[in-house]
């Protein structure tokens, strides 16, 4: 099955505003990763969180993570233009090294 | 440091062609990961390789598709006889021996089958 469902799917947001998404999964996880991808281009590390970890900052980033509710959320603070770009999130669940990414949510911060 | 490189990063088939997709792996980096995305979805896992071996191959489909890392050279993913549902934008990753929870991708290629 599936692993990693972020939600909301798409989000527009003004320049200056918080951007929260969330991702939810369904087995047991060593770590949880999230990634950006910019339009037609790769995908770019953004924040690992283990699962004994419950909240790790990056910059403007924040990721929560709740293994009894098997959830993650990215906030990203104070967004930018720059900001816009598609989030996964992505498991170990498959285990043997293998990511396991959600569909994605597409961010679009206005100027 | 140069980054996990794939080439080409656009690649026209016609039906029935072979696709070759090839990939560099960050230097010192000897895992290599490759993922398919198809359009509005998130990427799917295909094979894990380290040098000259498979180790994992279940995301793989049974037939047209094979992978390979020799011990001098890129990782190469080979589709062959392309159908048009082989569209899809594929990505390579690699991983350090001893940080392999951390995968760093490179640009893709997309490949359109018409």
């Amino acid at each position: 099955s599936q692993q990693g469902e972020e939600d909301p799917q798409a989000l527009s947001i003004q320049e200056g505003e918080n951007a929260t998404m969330n991702c939810s999964y369904k087995t047991s996880i060593n770590n949880l990763q999230w990634y950006r991808q910019n339009s037609g281009r790769g995908l770019v590390h953004l924040i690992l969180i283990r699962s004994n970890e419950r909240e790790k900052h990056s910059g403007r980033l924040r990721v929560t993570l709740d293994t009894s509710k098997k959830s993650s959320s990215l906030l990203i603070t104070a967004s930018r233009a720059a900001d816009t770009a598609s989030y996964f999130c992505a498991t170990d669940a498959g285990g043997n090294n293998r990511l396991a990414f959600g569909k994605g949510n597409q961010v679009v911060v206005i100027p | 440091n140069a980054g996990v490189m794939q080439n080409p990063r656009h690649l026209v088939r016609r039906r029935g062609q072979e696709a070759r997709l090839r990939c560099s792996p960050m230097k010192g980096h000897s895992h290599v990961y490759w993922y398919r995305q198809l359009p509005e979805e998130g990427l799917k896992f295909m094979v894990y390789l380290q040098k000259e071996n498979i180790i994992d191959e279940s995301g793989m489909p049974k037939e047209r598709f094979s992978a390979e890392f020799p011990k001098e050279g890129p990782s190469i993913l080979r589709i062959q006889q392309v159908v048009r549902g082989d569209s899809a934008a594929y990505f390579c990753a690699s991983s350090p021996p001893t940080r392999t929870d951390t995968q760093y991708f490179g640009p893709g290629t997309r490949l359109t089958v018409l």
